[in-house]
């Protein structure tokens, strides 16, 4: 069974870094494009970024590109976001998702989510 | 605002059956076969039901269906359960530069 737990959220002061985590389990790590996608409170899901099977190729919504790093260490099958320059707007639950495939471009969605991870952006 | 529009609620009784719609446009609905569909309860995290449009993953049940019509897709729900009550949001593959998949805002159904 494939399993994805995020860790890492947290209260952070805006400009400031996080890094969030996702272990992943049950599946062959290597084999899969990875993303975030995160849900503000009380608000619809919106895609953050993704990472190809072996991490060589990356992408970023606008709204986050320039502030936020995505890789992965399949070695110990874990996703990474590491988050700088926080703002407000950043608040939200943080929710790593598995892909089909490993490719990312034309690639029909997310088969699996995990529980998510809620970061805070607040002074 | 969501790239993808949905009805905020839609609210049906036991045993009927309902629709949500998720309008878009030729850049992800209506120009790939990409459109899934994801039930989300409260506080929990999303699961798929519908995939490629029309397909269901194993294990969910066949009371949940998908479709699509140039830009608009659809997703029915027949035989309504009071598990069904749960937030249902779209999402589309797009071919603009970014993001790469867009999604509806949300459609509450509320089983009566």
């Amino acid at each position: 069974e494939v399993q994805l737990l995020e860790s890492g959220g947290g209260l952070e002061q805006p400009g400031g870094s996080l890094r969030l985590s996702c272990a992943a389990s049950g599946l062959t790590f290597s084999s899969y494009a990875m993303s975030w996608v995160r849900q503000a409170p009380g608000k619809g899901l919106e895609w953050v970024s993704a990472i190809n099977g072996n991490g060589g190729s990356t992408y970023y919504s606008d709204s986050v590109k320039g502030r936020f790093i995505i890789s992965r260490d399949n070695s110990k099958n874990t996703l990474y976001l590491q988050m700088n320059r926080l703002r407000a707007e950043d608040t939200a639950v943080y929710y790593c998702a598995k892909h089909y495939g490993d490719f990312v471009h034309y690639n029909p969605g997310f088969d699996y989510w995990g529980q998510g991870t809620l970061v805070t952006v607040s002074s | 605002q969501s790239a993808l529009t949905q009805p905020a609620s839609v609210s049906g009784s036991p045993g009927q059956s309902i629709t949500i719609s998720c309008n878009g446009t030729s850049s992800d609905v209506g120009g790939y076969n990409y459109v899934s569909w994801y039930q989300q309860h409260p506080g929990k995290a999303p699961k798929v039901m519908i995939y490629d449009v029309s397909n269901r993953p194993s294990g969910v049940s066949n009371r949940f269906s998908g479709s699509k019509s140039g830009n608009t897709a659809s997703l029915t729900i027949t035989g309504l359960q009071a598990e069904d009550e749960a937030d249902y949001y779209c999402s589309s593959y797009t071919s603009s530069t970014h993001p790469f998949w867009v999604f509806g805002g949300g459609t509450k159904l509320t089983v009566l």
